[in-house]
Order: C-alpha cells, then sequence, then structure tokens
C-alpha cells in the first residue's frame, strides 16, 4: 500500500531561519503532489500542489517545493519564517487508481513552531 | 465562491448519544471525503463518495460509524451510540475533477464525547 512519510514531527525555528520539512512517498507511478497547512484550530487549506511541468512549485505565502522523482520527495521549503507561520503542516499525495478512483493519502503530519 | 460549509462546528454530548455531523459540499463538485483527526492517528480517511455514491468506506472505524449522501449538495455522518474515543475533529472535503483533483477543506466539526 501507498505511504506518505514526513520525517519531522516537530520542528522549532527562530524568525528568519530557513525552513525544509522532508516528504517522502512510496508509489512508481504518476502521483499528484500536496502541502496543506492547518493553522492552530482552523482547517487545512492548500498551499502548493503539483500535477506535472516545472517541478519547482511556488505556492503562497512564499512557501516552495520541490518534487524529485527518483527519490520520490517533494519538500517544502522557505527562504525565511515567520512567527505567523506557525502550523502544522501535511503532505499528501493523489494517487490515481484507476476507473476515475483516486487515493488521497496524507502524511502524519510536522509541526511548525516559530520562535519569536 | 463559498466554501465546504460543516455543521455544527462545535459539540459535547454524553456518551450513548447518538451524532449526526452535515457536510454541503462546494457546488459542482463531485467527490465527498469525510476525514477524522486526532492527536493519536492525525488525519484519517473515513469514507467518500462520487456522484453522491460511497466509493471506498475501509476508514470506517465500526458499525456505529454510517455516512450518507442522498444528493450532490449534502452529506452526513453519524455515531451512534457515541463512545469517548470518538472525540476529534471530523473534516469534510469535496473536489471535482476539474479543479485538478484538489481537495478543498470545511472548517471541521469538533467533537467531543463526554
Amino acid at each position: 500500500a501507498q505511504s506518505v512519510s514526513q520525517h519531522n514531527h516537530h520542528v522549532i525555528l527562530s524568525e528568519a531561519a530557513s525552513l525544509e520539512l522532508g516528504c517522502n512517498y512510496s508509489y512508481g507511478g504518476t502521483v499528484n503532489l500536496f502541502w496543506y497547512v492547518q493553522y492552530p484550530g482552523q482547517h487545512l487549506q492548500l498551499l502548493l500542489k503539483y500535477f506535472s511541468g516545472d517541478p519547482l512549485v511556488k505556492g503562497i505565502k512564499g512557501f516552495e517545493a520541490e518534487f524529485i522523482k527518483s527519490k520520490f520527495s517533494f519538500n517544502l521549503r522557505k527562504p525565511s519564517v515567520q512567527w505567523s507561520d506557525t502550523a502544522e503542516y501535511f503532505c499528501a499525495v493523489n494517487i490515481y487508481s484507476g476507473a476515475g478512483s483516486y487515493q488521497l493519502t496524507f502524511g502524519k503530519g510536522t509541526k511548525l513552531s516559530v520562535i519569536p | 465562491d463559498a466554501g465546504v460549509i460543516q455543521s455544527p462546528r462545535h459539540e459535547v454530548t454524553e456518551m450513548g448519544q447518538e451524532v449526526t455531523l452535515r457536510c454541503k459540499p462546494i457546488s459542482g463538485h463531485d467527490y465527498l471525503f469525510w476525514y477524522r483527526q486526532t492527536m493519536m492517528r492525525g488525519l484519517e480517511l473515513l469514507i467518500y463518495f462520487n456522484n453522491n455514491v460511497p466509493i471506498d468506506d475501509s476508514g470506517m472505524p465500526e458499525d456505529r460509524f454510517s455516512a450518507k449522501m442522498p444528493n450532490a449538495s449534502f452529506s452526513t455522518l453519524k455515531i451512534q451510540p457515541s463512545e469517548p474515543r470518538d472525540s476529534a475533529v471530523y473534516f469534510c472535503a469535496s473536489r471535482s475533477t476539474g479543479t485538478g483533483n484538489t481537495i478543498y477543506f470545511g472548517e471541521g466539526s469538533w467533537l467531543t464525547v463526554v
């Protein structure tokens, strides 16, 4: 069965530090990749997505992610974090399983705490 | 555009009571998903519908849980009887193939069973 791994459970950074959150998936076929963000007490919001084309995807709020097919990875990056980036980040992989059926699998999430 | 609308936003109920969570997907979306989020297990897919038909309910924890989608604009998730371990945030989400498979989440129903 396909799986999504987010290696860091909790990351603590100071403001202006650079961020990289890891995401790896296990599936050899065509995938759609997503990063969602969940601010404290709120619902999941789409940060960015990759379907095809340029493997470097830019999202909202200065976030970007790079799809490296050979490594089955889709790491999230931001060059300089802000206190307002404190949230939980979820990587998700949408896999087409045929006959119009998709299966979206989420990672366990990474909590990011940014210290002023 | 209105997003995915869920109700109630918060519910506290006693063990043994029936709980019904409601969801209105984004108009035109043909897929609807119910997720549960807890600290211990993270985000779990419970069930999803395509064109109002349940496609995969393998994530439904047990027979106490049931979900229906009587029409394209409404779905319910019912727990009967509820137990304290059902306490979680329940998210409804929807998408359309036309949106490039992007799922949009509602704001969640925060359920506490005491």
